[in-house]
C-alpha cells in the first residue's frame, strides 16, 4: 500500500516562499505527483518527478529524493492565487493515484 | 486546451435512489479513472478503467458502484442505491498510455448531496 504524509496547514506573506514537505512508503515507485486544488475545484497537475534532485517551472519547484522518501514543493514569489490546496500523489503500477490528505496554504497580504 | 468533461455539476437524490454521474475524457486518452472526495478529506481512488474493463477498484468500490463506457466518448459511473455516506464531489480522470509523466487530468467534478 502507499502512505503519504504532509502537513496540514501552513501560511505565509505575499511575495514569500513556502516549502511543502511530502513523505512516502510505498510498494514500488513509480514517480510523484504534485497537484494544486483550489476550493471545490478540481486538481490541477504542478510537477512530476521520477528522478532524484530539482525540476523548477517557473514560481514553483518540486525536489525529490528517492533513498529517502520525501519530496518537496518550493513556491517562490507567493501570490494571494497561491492560496489552495497542494496534493502529493504517487502512482501505483498500474497508475491509480495515492493522494496525501493535502497542505492547505494560506497567503496573506 | 482539450479539458475533461463532467455532468450535472450538482446532483442532489433522495438515500437508495439510483445515480449516474458522466464524463467526457480527453478523446485520445484511454485510461479513465474516478475518485470522491468527502467533503475536508483527502481525494480516494474509486476506479480505474482500460481497455473497456475495469483495471483496478478501491475497497470503497463495493457492488453498489458500476462504470460503463456505453460509446466512444462517454464514461460513466453508477451508484445503484445511494447511501447518506456517498455524498462527495466526484471527480473524473484520464491519462494517455504509456509510462512515465502519466498525469492524469481531472474533470470539474459533480458535488452529490444524498439527503
Amino acid at each position: 500500500g502507499q502512505n503519504i504524509d504532509q502537513p496540514t496547514e501552513m501560511t505565509a506573506t505575499e511575495g514569500a516562499i513556502v516549502q511543502i514537505n511530502c513523505t512516502y512508503q510505498t510498494s514500488g515507485f513509480n514517480g510523484l505527483f504534485w497537484y494544486q486544488q483550489h476550493a471545490g475545484e478540481a486538481p490541477t497537475f504542478l510537477s512530476y518527478n521520477v528522478l532524484d534532485g530539482l525540476e523548477e517551472k517557473g514560481r514553483f519547484s518540486s525536489f525529490l529524493s528517492r533513498s529517502k522518501g520525501y519530496s518537496y514543493l518550493l513556491l517562490k514569489e507567493l501570490q494571494m492565487k497561491d492560496s489552495a490546496s497542494y496534493l502529493c500523489a504517487v502512482p501505483s503500477n498500474d497508475y491509480k493515484l495515492s493522494f496525501g490528505a493535502g497542505t492547505t496554504v494560506t497567503v496573506r497580504a | 486546451e482539450p479539458e475533461v468533461t463532467q455532468t450535472p455539476s450538482h446532483q442532489v437524490t433522495q438515500m437508495g435512489q439510483e445515480v449516474i454521474l458522466r464524463c467526457v475524457p480527453i478523446s485520445n486518452h484511454l485510461y479513465f479513472y474516478w475518485y470522491r472526495q468527502i467533503l475536508g478529506q483527502k481525494v480516494e481512488f474509486l476506479v480505474s478503467f482500460y481497455n473497456n474493463e475495469i483495471s483496478e477498484k478501491s475497497e470503497i468500490f463495493d457492488d453498489q458502484f458500476s462504470v460503463e463506457r456505453p460509446d466512444g466518448s462517454n464514461f460513466t459511473l453508477k451508484i445503484r442505491s445511494t447511501k447518506l455516506e456517498d455524498s462527495a464531489m466526484y471527480f473524473c480522470a484520464s491519462s494517455e498510455p504509456g509510462l512515465g509523466e502519466h498525469e492524469q487530468f481531472f474533470g470539474p467534478g459533480t458535488r452529490l448531496t444524498v439527503l
